[in-house]
């Protein structure tokens, strides 16, 4: 199972919206809807904040958001705050009760 | 409140084998979907998945490192422990040890990890 392919960077004004993409194939991320996000700060573990393509655990903003088209996931954070710069990895819970993780995405608050 | 906290040496020489421990908190590892779970991040660069156990002692492995990893549990001690043969200094990296529940295959609590460097 290869990584799952996300931009290795993004970047937004305070205030904007931005939008990570995970690519799969048809056979992962086209047929299953166990697509995961997490947030991971500099220096720290990361933190879940979308389950199931598109749902968030309690405690997380709703300026995230989680959707999935064919064989791409995507990760939106609308209304861009300092906070927010850390890397982010999507990740998918396989047929074969494996996981895969994505490259990663630095998000960078201009 | 659910934790989890690994434990291991620091530092390893080539060849040897790492034993690392996860002492958690909050949840019982019987419960009918519980999961814990490894996975490590080399510096600088992303997370790979190595290892999971459930509730019913299955275990699953990394496919390209399956040959070299054990995952076991100690229900009494709220404990998992893995174990890596072989060390080499591209297994340097934190690990980490986190929680899975079924309902949702997601990982949703972790540890802080741990640095495990690889040197002679």
């Amino acid at each position: 199972q290869s990584a799952l392919t996300q931009p290795p960077s993004v970047s937004g004004s305070p205030g904007q919206s931005v939008t990570i993409s995970c690519t799969g194939t048809s056979s992962d991320v086209g047929s299953y809807n166990r697509v995961s996000w997490y947030q991971q700060p500099p220096g720290t573990a990361p933190k879940l904040m979308i389950y199931e393509v598109s749902n968030r655990p309690s405690g997380v903003p709703d300026r995230f958001s989680g959707s999935k088209s064919g064989n791409t996931a995507s990760l939106t954070i609308s209304g861009l705050q300092a906070e927010d710069e850390a890397d982010y990895y999507c990740s998918l819970y396989t047929s074969s009760s494996t996981y895969v993780f994505g490259t990663g995405t630095k998000v960078t608050v201009l | 409140q659910v934790t989890l906290r690994e434990s291991g040496p620091a530092l390893v020489k080539p060849t040897q084998t790492l034993t690392l421990t996860c002492t958690f908190s909050g949840f019982s590892l019987s419960t009918s979907g519980m999961c814990v779970s490894w996975i490590r991040q080399p510096p600088g660069k992303a997370l790979e998945w190595l290892a999971l156990i459930d509730w019913d002692d299955d275990k699953y492995y990394s496919t390209s490192l399956k040959t070299r990893l054990t995952i076991s549990k100690d229900t009494s001690k709220n404990q998992v422990v893995l174990t890596m043969t072989n060390m080499d200094p591209v297994d340097t990296a934190t690990y980490y040890c986190a929680r899975i529940q079924g309902s949702s295959w997601a990982i949703d609590y972790w540890g802080q990890g741990t640095l495990v460097t690889v040197s002679s």
